[in-house]
């Protein structure tokens, strides 16, 4: 059973650009969830899809977007962008419900220039 | 709000000694606590999970973690560290109750790092 996929896995860009990130989740999972990972912030919520409609937000600024597709593939977005967003973004997915568990792809690693 | 706290940044153990994580939470309704690790430049790896029942719950690569209500801790370990046991540890809660999503709020994480 193929595990979540993201891409691309690495990618460099300079100040202002906007970039775009995928992430196919396991078949079956209609939850996705995405993460920005820096050294200094740790692990922060971005947000979380299911079926198409975001169910959750954490605390960033509307540069930071995302969709979700009806076979469940998510997309984030980050547009003007800046030194600061440089991080590892970690897309999981899971199935609905509380006691599922999370599963990660292996992130989308941004550098910011 | 649920918040997870992870007051050590670094743990250093003897190959072959037990170790410890620690981990302690706080949220409105019932807990669902999870353990993930992180090797380099990869994403987290699921370990166990509490959700409820036996306050031991046993998980992947000999790992184990102990459910506290009372003193609110779910602390990971392991009787015999390996050195391939050093990574980053993170401890997670999922407050279904309050946001009705399945994103999970992690701790800050802990560097394990286990000397040969």
């Amino acid at each position: 059973k193929a595990g979540v996929t993201q891409t691309p896995r690495y990618l460099i860009k300079t100040r202002g650009q906007q970039v775009t990130l995928s992430c196919s989740p396991i078949s079956g999972h209609r939850s996705v969830s995405w993460y920005q990972q820096t050294p200094g912030q740790g692990l922060q919520f971005l947000f979380e899809y299911f079926s198409e409609t975001q169910r959750n937000k954490g605390n960033f600024p509307g540069r930071f977007s995302g969709r979700q597709f009806s076979n469940s593939r998510s997309e984030m977005n980050v547009s003007t962008l800046e030194l600061g967003d440089s991080a590892l973004y970690l897309c999981a997915s899971s199935w609905d419900g509380p006691t599922g568990e999370l599963f990660f792809g292996e992130g989308s690693r941004l550098t910011v220039l | 709000a649920q918040s997870v706290a992870q007051p050590e940044d670094q743990v250093n153990v003897a190959e072959g000694n037990p170790l410890t994580v620690k981990c302690t939470y706080s949220v409105s309704g019932n807990p669902y606590l999870f353990w993930y690790v992180q090797y380099p430049n990869r994403g987290l790896q699921f370990l166990l999970k509490y959700i409820t029942g036996d306050n031991l719950v046993k998980g992947s690569y000999g790992f184990e973690a102990e459910f506290n209500k009372s003193q609110t801790s779910f602390h990971l370990k392991k009787p015999s560290a390996l050195v391939s046991d050093s990574a980053l540890y993170f401890c997670a809660v999922r407050d279904y109750r309050q946001t009705g999503a399945n994103n999970l709020f992690f701790g800050t994480g802990t560097r394990l790092t286990v000397i040969p």
